[in-house]
C-alpha cells in the first residue's frame, strides 16, 4: 500500500494566518492527491481533488500544489470556520490511502 | 444534489456479521461515471478504504479486509449494501458510503454510522 504521511500532525494558528499543510506519498502518485476537511461529529468534505482542483463551492483562500510524490495544501488567510482536521488521500494505486490528518486549532 | 444516508444497526456483537446500508437520493446509483464507495473511521483516527462497488456488481475490497467483506448493489432501491464477518472490537468505527469519482476522490459523503461492537 502507498503510505501517504502529512506534516504537521497538528498546528496552532490565528484567524488571517497563512497556513500550509503538507502531505508526502511513499512512491509516486503523479496528480491523484486529494484534499478533505473534517470538523467534528461530521463527514469530511471534499476540498480539492487532483492536486489542484478546487471543488465547486470551496472558497478560493484554499489551494492545492504538487505532484509526484509532494504535495501542499495552502489557506491563505485562515478564517474561523476553517478550524477542522485536513486529510489528503491518493487514489494512484488501490487501496486508496489517507494520511493521518493535521489539525488546525486557534491560537 | 446526490445525497447518501448510511443505516444499520449501531451495536454487532463479536464474531457476528456488521450489515449496512446506503440509500442514494438525488441520483442514479446506475451512473457509469461513478463508483459507490464504503469508508470507515475508527474513534479519533484516520480514515479506511473498505472497498468499493459499481452500478454492475462488480467491487474491488481493500485486502486488509477481503476476506471478510462483501457489498452488493441494489439498482431497483439505489441502494448499496455492506456486510463484514467475524467482527471485533478492531470494527469498531463509523462507517461512511461515498460516491467515489472514476479518477479516485470521494464525493459526496453520507453524514455516517456508528457502529459498536460489542458484547
Amino acid at each position: 500500500d502507498i503510505q501517504m504521511t502529512q506534516s504537521p500532525s497538528s498546528l496552532s494558528a490565528s484567524v488571517g494566518d497563512r497556513v500550509t499543510i503538507t502531505c508526502r506519498a511513499s512512491q509516486s502518485i503523479t496528480s491523484y492527491l486529494h484534499w478533505y476537511q473534517q470538523k467534528p461529529g461530521k463527514a469530511p468534505k471534499l476540498l480539492i481533488y487532483t492536486a489542484s482542483t478546487l471543488q465547486s463551492g470551496v472558497p478560493s483562500r484554499f489551494s492545492g500544489s504538487g505532484s509526484g510524490t509532494d504535495f501542499t495544501l495552502t489557506i491563505s488567510s485562515l478564517q474561523p470556520e476553517d478550524f477542522a482536521t485536513y486529510f489528503c488521500q491518493q487514489s494512484h494505486s488501490t487501496p486508496q490511502t489517507f494520511g493521518q490528518g493535521t489539525r488546525v486549532e486557534i491560537k | 444534489q446526490v445525497q447518501l444516508q448510511e443505516s444499520g444497526p449501531g451495536l454487532v456483537k463479536p464474531s457476528q456479521t456488521l450489515s449496512l446500508t446506503c440509500t442514494v437520493s438525488g441520483g442514479s446509483i446506475s451512473s457509469r461515471d461513478y463508483y459507490w464507495s464504503w469508508i470507515r473511521q475508527h474513534p479519533g483516527k484516520g480514515l479506511e478504504w473498505i472497498g468499493y462497488i459499481f452500478y454492475s456488481g462488480s467491487s474491488y475490497y481493500n485486502p486488509s479486509l477481503k476476506s471478510r467483506v462483501t457489498m452488493s448493489v441494489d439498482t431497483s432501491k439505489n441502494q448499496i449494501s455492506l456486510m463484514l464477518r467475524s467482527v471485533t472490537a478492531a470494527d469498531t468505527a463509523v462507517y461512511y458510503c461515498a460516491r467515489e469519482d472514476l479518477e479516485g476522490w470521494f464525493d459526496p459523503w453520507g453524514q455516517g454510522t456508528l457502529v459498536t461492537v460489542s458484547s
